[in-house]
């Protein structure tokens, strides 16, 4: 089986702009979670999709969301970029039933705001 | 609040002695423990956890961990460490709410540095 796919591998954007990162899921895997990882805060949750709903969300602003797709990819985005939204943004999906509780992660998308 | 601890930010190791990296947690309710590793720039790979059972979890790469209720301790242990094993390591914990599915609330990690 293939792992999970994160694109693009590297984002250059300006502060103001947006940006959409995509995520496919290992095949079979209905949950998809977002993380932001930066030196100084580690890695924090975003959210949390599963099924085309969102099930959990993190404490960042109304400027990150997400949504997830019928065939269960995901993308996320963030208007209004602000610097300290450099970071590698890592995405995770997960089975049902037996082992839902293991993440299988992404390579990332690292995100520089200029 | 539910929250991780790494009390180490880097741990340094001689190829083949014994490596210990230290977790702390605080939960309410029982706890679902996990150990993830990162090698640079990949993301992070699942090597065990612990949910229920017995307090000694084996996982993957000949890492072990124990699980220590009166201490809220989750510490990772390998008896001989290989070079290949430098990598970031994160202690994560499920807080434990129904359906927190795929939210982990994760540690500062800790920098394992392995010498020949």
């Amino acid at each position: 089986k293939a792992g999970v796919t994160q694109t693009p591998r590297y984002l250059i954007k300006t502060r103001g702009q947006q940006v959409t990162l995509s995520c496919s899921p290992i095949s079979g895997h209905r949950s998809v979670s977002w993380y932001q990882q930066t030196p100084g805060q580690g890695l924090q949750f975003l959210f949390e999709y599963f099924s085309e709903t969102q099930r959990n969300k993190g404490n960042f602003p109304g400027r990150f969301s997400g949504r997830q797709f019928s065939n269960s990819r995901s993308e996320m985005n963030v208007s209004t970029l602000e610097l300290g939204d450099s970071a590698l943004y890592l995405c995770a999906s997960s089975p049902q039933g037996v082992g839902r509780e293991k993440l299988f992660f992404g390579s990332g998308t690292q995100l520089s705001v200029l | 609040a539910q929250s991780v601890a790494q009390p180490e930010d880097q741990v340094n190791v001689a190829e083949g002695n014994p490596l210990t990296v230290k977790c702390t947690y605080s939960v309410s309710g029982n706890p679902y423990l996990f150990w993830y590793v990162q090698y640079p720039n990949r993301g992070l790979q699942f090597l065990l956890k612990y949910i229920t059972g017995d307090n000694l979890v084996k996982g993957s790469y000949g890492f072990e961990a124990e699980f220590n209720k009166s201490q809220t301790s989750f510490h990772l242990k390998k008896p001989s460490a290989l070079v290949s094993d430098s990598a970031l390591y994160f202690c994560a914990v499920r807080p434990s709410i129904y359906n927190q599915g795929g939210k982990l609330i994760f540690g500062q990690g800790t920098e394992l540095s392995v010498k020949p």
